[in-house]
């Protein structure tokens, strides 16, 4: 079967860096992505992977690597408004989405 | 620039009561249209997607249907609400660039079946 996986929830300090972790077994790959939502509102796009290595937009960075099923959404500078779950979804050979459950991160001062 | 808007924002139903919720795209046109149902502690999930007028792929057997009776229209609806269709449901059309093309989400409507 497919298979996302996330850590349920997560805590960090304001101002640090936080990783969050994904890994992924599914049926082919076309792509990673990482989305942010605010409780209670839809998610929001915040990057795609598709090669191995780092993007980096701004405060927030993701890391592929397909060899391992692996790749972490990075963000430094924590500010309170970060405090959201962050949701990682893989595209498969057939082009659908599989989502994870989502990490909720929780930013305290 | 495209827009994506879905409501009702809030609902109570009781079982066995029909249901409707509409979503609309701006902005764009033939767009690939999707609902997810999200519930918590788990991953979205596709119910239904829609790439033109009047064609619908239902990825979950379920007492729920989806409708695109016009090309920026797309409508989940039920003729009898179960329990079990409480949740956050969401609409989504795929956008963003020719490679990535990522989803762009409604405002999402939660559903409470009582």
């Amino acid at each position: 079967g497919q298979n996302i996986d996330q850590p349920t929830e997560m805590t960090a300090t304001e101002g640090a860096i936080v990783q969050i972790n994904c890994t992924y077994q599914t049926s082919g790959f076309n792509g990673l992505f990482w989305y942010q939502q605010h409780a209670g509102e839809a998610p929001t796009f915040l990057s795609y992977n598709v090669l191995d290595g780092l993007e980096e937009k701004g405060r927030f960075s993701s890391f592929l690597s397909r060899s391992k099923g692996y790749s972490y959404l990075l963000l430094k500078e924590l500010q309170m408004k970060d405090s959201a779950s962050y949701l990682c979804a893989v595209r498969d050979s057939n082009y659908q989405l599989i989502w994870g459950a989502g990490t909720k991160l929780i930013i305290k001062p | 620039s495209q827009t994506i808007h879905q409501w009702p924002a809030t609902l109570v139903q009781p079982v066995g009561s029909p249901l409707s919720l509409e979503c609309t795209v701006e902005g764009t046109s033939n767009p690939n249209l999707y609902w997810y149902r999200q519930a918590a502690g788990r991953g979205l999930q596709l119910l239904f997607y829609s790439v033109g007028i009047g064609q619908i792929s239902s990825e979950v057997p379920q007492n729920l249907s989806a409708s695109r009776p016009q090309d920026r229209q797309f409508i989940l609806s039920s003729k009898k609400l179960l329990l079990s269709d409480s949740g956050f449901y969401l609409c989504a059309w795929r956008g963003g660039s020719f490679e990535a093309g990522e989803l762009f989400f409604g405002e999402g409507s939660r559903l409470t079946v009582l």
